[in-house]
């Protein structure tokens, strides 16, 4: 099992430039979630799902957009790419449980 | 919403000596308090969780406690090596949604 799995790991972008953050899991989890992780601030939460069809905002939304069509994958959506937005990304999931499962991170730098 | 504090931003401590991270958060309907480890350029991993219906939890080395009146959660990592030199997240979350809030971690430096 791959477990979560993010791509790309390093991308640089441009001010006004889209690009999608792609993450996928074999886990078969119901819950999602993107993350961002800026020093200093901890991991505040961009958006979330709790299934396929259904997302919600987080903490920080704005300046992204998520879907999720599928169980399995949960991309996130840089519509207008800012220099606030240079950070990590990571995306978690979860069962009912409640242990959160992180991908390995998408570090990006936008110029 | 929720806001959870973690204080202190760094700690340092020689190896064999005790470690503490405390954490206090706002909203009293949260009920579920994990505790992530971050290593340099890694992932955030679970090391240890607790539930409001539980005062203490223990695994070998970590210990978390809770004080639901007070609204704080405490990290305790004893006999500390240099491998748990990390940085440590609290963080709190509710039964009713996946919404995990997070402190803005410690970063531990055990010194041999």
């Amino acid at each position: 099992n791959a477990g979560v799995t993010q791509t790309p790991k390093f991308q640089v972008l441009k001010t006004g430039q889209s690009m999608t953050l792609q993450c996928a899991q074999d886990m078969n989890h119901e819950y999602m979630s993107w993350y961002r992780q800026d020093p200093g601030m901890g991991l505040r939460l961009i958006h979330y799902s709790v299934g396929a069809g259904i997302t919600d905002q987080g903490e920080v939304p704005n300046g992204y957009n998520v879907s999720r069509s599928t169980t399995e994958d949960f991309p996130l959506r840089l519509l207008s790419a800012a220099p606030s937005q240079t950070s990590v990304y990571f995306c978690a999931t979860q069962r009912g449980g409640r242990e959160q499962f992180f991908g390995p991170g998408t570090r990006l730098t936008v110029l | 919403g929720e806001n959870v504090e973690q204080h202190p931003s760094t700690l340092s401590v020689q190896e064999g000596d005790s470690a503490v991270i405390k954490c206090t958060y706002s909203d009293s309907a949260s009920n579920y308090f994990p505790w992530y480890k971050q290593e340099l350029g890694k992932r955030p991993q679970l090391i240890i969780d607790i539930r409001s219906n539980v005062g203490e939890k223990k695994d070998q080395r970590i210990a978390v406690t809770l004080n639901k009146t007070a609204k704080h959660f405490s990290l305790h990592i004893t006999e500390t090596q240099p491998e748990d030199s990390a940085v440590y997240f609290c963080a709190a979350s509710k039964d009713t949604g996946n919404q995990f809030y997070f402190g803005t971690g410690t970063s531990l430096t055990v010194i041999p």
